[in-house]
Order: C-alpha cells, then sequence, then structure tokens
C-alpha cells in the first residue's frame, strides 16, 4: 500500500462547475499538506499549504484536511479552462522534511 | 529569468550510455533536489543536497549519482542506462526548511531510453 492515495482520473467537468479532488494517507505522521498544480510539460508548483487539520481558501481553492479520517481534499469553485492540469497532493511529517506526493489527478474543466 | 533552469530538456539514448543532466537555480536556496516522474505521473523523491551535503539518499541505483559542485547547482549523472531508467526528471530547489512546502520545480528532462 502506497502512503499516500490519489484517484488518477482523468476527470472532465464542464466550466463552472465545483471540483473536489481527494488524497488519503496511512501514515499518521504527516502534518504538512499541499497541493501542487502540474500544467502539461511544466513543473508542479505549490497551489495550497495547510499544516495539520482545518480549512485553507486563496479564491476559488479551498484545501481541507482531516486527520482523523486521513484525508484532504482540494475544492475548486466556478472551476476554468485554465484550471486544466494535473493536481498532486504532498504531505511531509516534518517541517523542511520530504515531501511525499501522491499519484497526481487529472482534471480537464471543458468550456 | 528563469528560476531553476535543467538541461537538456530532452534526451532519447539508447540501452547501456551514459548521460548527464545539469540543474541550476537562482532563487538562492540552500536545498536542491532530484525527483522523478514515471509515466503515470508519480513524483518521487531520489536526492537531496542542503549546501552541497548529501541530506537524502532513497532507494536509487547506484548508477544515479548526483553531484553538487556549488549551492545553485546540482547535476545528475546515470550510468548504464536501462529501459526502466525512462522517465521525467525534475530538478527542485527550496529554502532550507521550508515553512510553506514550496519546492520550486524545474520544467523537467525526458528522458527516454530505447
Amino acid at each position: 500500500q502506497k502512503e499516500v492515495e490519489q484517484d488518477p482520473g482523468p476527470l472532465s467537468v464542464p466550466e463552472g462547475a465545483i471540483v473536489s479532488l481527494n488524497c488519503t494517507y496511512s501514515n499518521s505522521a504527516f502534518q504538512y499538506f499541499m497541493w501542487y498544480r502540474q500544467y502539461s510539460r511544466k513543473g508542479p508548483e505549490l497551489l495550497m499549504y495547510t499544516y495539520s487539520s482545518g480549512n485553507k481558501e486563496d479564491g476559488r481553492f479551498t484545501a481541507q484536511v482531516d486527520k482523523s479520517s486521513k484525508y484532504i481534499s482540494l475544492f475548486i469553485r466556478d472551476s476554468q479552462p485554465s484550471d486544466s492540469a494535473t493536481y498532486l497532493c504532498a504531505m511531509s511529517r516534518y517541517q523542511g522534511g520530504k515531501l511525499i506526493f501522491g499519484q497526481g489527478t487529472e482534471l480537464s474543466v471543458k468550456p | 529569468d528563469t528560476a531553476v533552469s535543467q538541461t537538456p530538456k530532452y534526451l532519447v539514448t539508447q540501452m547501456g550510455n551514459d548521460k548527464s543532466i545539469k540543474c541550476e537555480q537562482n532563487l538562492g536556496h540552500d536545498t536542491m533536489y532530484w525527483y522523478k516522474q514515471d509515466s503515470k505521473k508519480f513524483l518521487k523523491i531520489m536526492f537531496s543536497y542542503n549546501n552541497k551535503e548529501l541530506i537524502i539518499n532513497e532507494t536509487v541505483p547506484n548508477r544515479f549519482s548526483p553531484k553538487s559542485p556549488d549551492k545553485a547547482h546540482l547535476n545528475l549523472h546515470i550510468n548504464s542506462l536501462e529501459l526502466g531508467d525512462s522517465a521525467v526528471y525534475f530538478c527542485a530547489s527550496s529554502q532550507e526548511g521550508w515553512d510553506t512546502g514550496e519546492l520550486f520545480f524545474g520544467e523537467g528532462s525526458r528522458l527516454t531510453v530505447l
């Protein structure tokens, strides 16, 4: 069993839809949780960062962490074609520590 | 100015050959990494250097040898290439002890072994 599980998709939604992306993990020691976005043929870039449990909102993006369930989510409101990318969750046990990535979910937002 | 740059972007080579990938960052970061992304998009850390010192060395065949001549550069040399080495190799950098989980990635070097 991988430490971090993520449904690879692909996920296709119409423009304007609310998108929900999820990861589960097995290591309860993870405390730092991130979402990276990767456009085709590019390197990943940090989208959201959360420490421990709770929610964090940034514009159309909301990250949620439920440590009791070992489950993290990324919500995208009013999705746009420019949101089409692969979204990778990542997590670490301690600050500055090794990032463990999920497989990534490929998202396509159709106009 | 590109923050993290890797060369070459594409490599196509035969099994058994040796190849190198170079990486440079101009962000002033102390820590640099090599990640491997396979065809299923799994991104896995291979090595991490902090101020030229090897910090993380995952279970990687010793055909892979990183080298950091200074804290702004991290190169990867691969000997005796195998089919399974085909992947995209990403260089990344971060502040030492990152506080927001932000790694800055290059655009990747796509290696195809025939």
